[in-house]
């Protein structure tokens, strides 16, 4: 089956700086979505983006379908962005998520 | 804006105990998933649900689970005799409904954490 994988792991920031997390997808994809795992454990959907790029406020995403990858761009961080993010897709013919390991995100004051 | 939402938030229930977690998904959602996340690990897919049968499951999704949607509006998942394995947060996702932008993206509920002692 296809494999996602994250990077970095772990990231720790100071308040106000960008950060840029990755992932990678080891097939074409028809869905990859980006969530946020806040410290109450809920998934809050950040982006939609199979491919091409969407802004939402500080945070930004880019789709490279044909490169097999995604980023996802956080600008001068807040400590509530502290959490994991995590990217999954769908691939094939199927409608079932596949998680990433995500990125564990500290941002510090 | 429509969300998902799950009931109960926490369950504490003894080894060998049925349990039943809900969901009430997003309204023209036609799509629906059960998802679940062991402490400290991924998010991993158990069962999908579309026009009132199971389309996909997992190897996780064995004999002890069961979903239905018994009133058109509620989905839930069952577990019949809880494991200690099975102490995880279980996440509810909907999909579909008239939107096109967004019809291909699933939104999850809040999610109900399941401990088994």
């Amino acid at each position: 089956g296809i494999q996602v994988e994250q990077s970095p792991p772990d990231l720790i920031l100071q308040e106000g700086a960008n950060s840029t997390l990755r992932c990678n997808f080891s097939d074409s994809v028809n869905n990859l979505q980006w969530f946020h795992q806040n410290p109450w454990g809920q998934l809050i959907n950040l982006f939609y983006i199979p491919s091409g790029t969407k802004q939402n406020g500080r945070l930004s995403a880019t789709t490279v379908a044909t490169e097999r990858y995604s980023l996802l761009y956080i600008s001068s961080s807040q400590t509530t962005d502290s959490g994991v993010y995590f990217c999954a897709v769908i691939s094939g013919g199927y409608n079932k998520l596949i998680f990433g390991a995500g990125t564990r995100l500290a941002v510090h004051p | 804006e429509p969300e998902v939402t799950q009931t109960p938030s926490h369950q504490v229930t003894q080894m060998g105990q049925e349990v039943i977690l809900r969901c009430v998904p997003i309204s023209n959602h036609l799509y629906f998933y059960w998802y679940r996340q062991i402490l400290g690990q991924k998010v991993e897919f158990l069962v999908s649900f579309y026009n009132n049968e199971i389309s996909e499951k997992s190897e996780i999704f064995d004999d002890q689970f069961s979903v239905e949607r018994p009133d058109g509006s509620n989905f839930t998942l069952k577990i019949r005799s809880t494991k200690l394995e099975d102490s995880a947060m279980y996440f509810c996702a909907t999909q579909g409904g008239l939107k096109a932008s967004s019809y291909n993206e699933q939104f999850f509920g809040p999610g109900t954490r399941l401990t088994v002692l």
